[in-house]
């Protein structure tokens, strides 16, 4: 099946710099990806929306001045957590779909993110 | 949008016994329901989905039953097995975004 990836896999960083997670789909072209957020025993919320070539679409309360994706490429979605706090510390996990099967989404194996 | 309810969110049962996890959602949209087994730290795997035009759906040990009117779909684990504890989750899909259930963390005493 379709793979996708994550880097990093775990990430400690100092309260206040800035954090790029990258998401690769390694044998397709995603045509959307998804950000996800995860706290400990809650479910995945999802954070925005990310269409190749195009602006992402942030669910609500989702800050989009701090939490900047980027999807330069059908096969790379990038999220960078800016200035960020130990709040921010998290498990990120990004999910593809790809075109003609939007109904399948292929999740990365998530980043841990802790906020020192 | 869409909104998915889900329970338990805690289930306890013994070995060989089964386990059931209900999910409701609220966007008559939703087309697609697929349920995901999470183990700690990583990535949700998919275990078995269902489409609208289904009522259900098996595969071997895990079945899925929808109610479309009713707008609620659930998961059922028959022969349970201590591989099965994880964290479950439901979802709901036109095919746009998927929104999750709240998730059901199974433990599946021996």
């Amino acid at each position: 099946g379709a793979v996708v990836s994550q880097h990093p896999s775990r990430v400690i960083c100092k309260s206040g710099t800035s954090v790029k997670i990258e998401c690769r789909s390694l044998d397709f072209q995603a045509t959307t990806m998804f950000w996800y957020r995860q706290f400990p025993k809650q479910s995945l919320m999802l954070m925005a929306t990310s269409n190749e070539g195009s602006k992402a679409t942030y669910e609500q309360g989702v800050e989009k001045d701090k939490f900047l994706i980027n999807h330069a490429s059908l096969t790379l979605s990038t999220l960078t957590v800016t200035s960020a706090h130990p709040e921010d510390s998290s498990f990120y996990i990004c999910s593809a779909t790809f075109r003609g099967r939007t109904y399948e989404q292929y999740f990365g194996p998530g980043t841990r993110l802790t906020v020192t | 949008g869409e909104n998915v309810e889900q329970h338990p969110s805690t289930l306890s049962v013994q070995e060989g016994d089964s386990a059931v996890i209900k999910c409701t959602y609220s966007d008559s949209a939703s087309n697609y329901f697929p349920w995901y087994k999470q183990e700690l730290g990583k990535r949700p795997q998919l275990i078995i989905d269902i489409r609208s035009n289904v009522g259900e759906k098996k595969d071997q040990r895990i079945a899925v039953t929808l109610n479309k009117t009713a707008k609620h779909f659930s998961l059922h684990i028959t022969e349970t097995q201590p591989e099965d504890s994880a964290v479950y989750f439901c979802a709901a899909t036109n095919g746009n975004q998927f929104y999750f259930g709240t998730g059901t963390s199974l433990t599946v005493i021996p």
